[in-house]
């Protein structure tokens, strides 16, 4: 099956860094979908990205499709201590249309 | 955005108990899932449906079960609950949009089995 590839495992920053995570798939993929999760919630859909090198910004978030279709990136600037969460990458491709996740990125913030 | 609500948010019960774990949604949306989420981990597809009458197995084995008799009802069971049962619960939906298909989450069912 299709593999995610998603780094860091981890983050710990300071207030204010500018953060970058991304993810990697073995095979082209068609949709890249990236999420936040609280402790406690259920993942929140952040941005999602449907064509090969689309760059598309949620606020202080921006995130891009790779041009290969094998990877996506998600960048975080000005960070601020509720930012801190786990990070997921999803991935779609072939015909199957189901969803592939990565691990995620834990994200901590320091004030 | 999609409306998804699962009952109970935290539960905490023992060996052998019967659970259902509600999932409803008021989109009218086609397709719901459900993931089991292990503490920091990644998520794991269990079940998921693609509308009335609909549910397949996912990618990870479980022991519960799913049924789909209406289109915004979505609850699992499990008929006999296991401490290797304790996990997070995150049920799910989307509209049948192909590769534009996005999935709304609620906010879990955390699950104790003692």
């Amino acid at each position: 099956g299709q593999q995610l590839n998603q780094s860091p495992q981890s983050m710990f920053i300071q207030e204010g860094e500018d953060v970058s995570m991304n993810c990697t798939s073995s095979s082209i993929f068609n949709t890249w979908l990236w999420y936040k999760q609280d402790p406690g919630e259920g993942p929140v859909l952040l941005i999602a990205l449907y064509k090969a090198g689309e760059l598309t910004s949620n606020g202080r978030l921006t995130a891009q499709f790779g041009i290969t279709r094998k990877d996506s990136f998600l960048n975080i600037s000005a960070s601020i201590p509720s930012d801190v969460g786990i990070y997921f990458c999803a991935g779609r491709g072939g015909s199957n249309y189901k969803l592939t996740f990565g691990k995620g990125t834990l994200l901590t913030v320091n004030p | 955005e999609a409306d998804i609500y699962q009952t109970p948010r935290y539960l905490v019960i023992g060996t052998g108990k019967k659970i259902t774990l509600e999932c409803s949604q008021t989109m009218g949306h086609d397709k719901m899932y459900w993931y089991q989420q292990d503490p920091g981990m990644e998520l794991h597809l269990i079940h998921y449906s693609y509308g009335v009458n609909s549910t397949e197995k996912g990618d990870l084995s479980s022991e519960s079960t799913v049924s789909r008799i209406r289109t915004e009802h979505f609850p699992l069971t499990l008929e006999s609950a296991r401490p290797s049962h304790t996990s997070q619960y995150l049920c799910a939906s989307s509209e049948r949009a192909g590769v534009t298909e996005k999935l709304f989450f609620g906010s879990g069912t955390q699950l104790s089995v003692l």
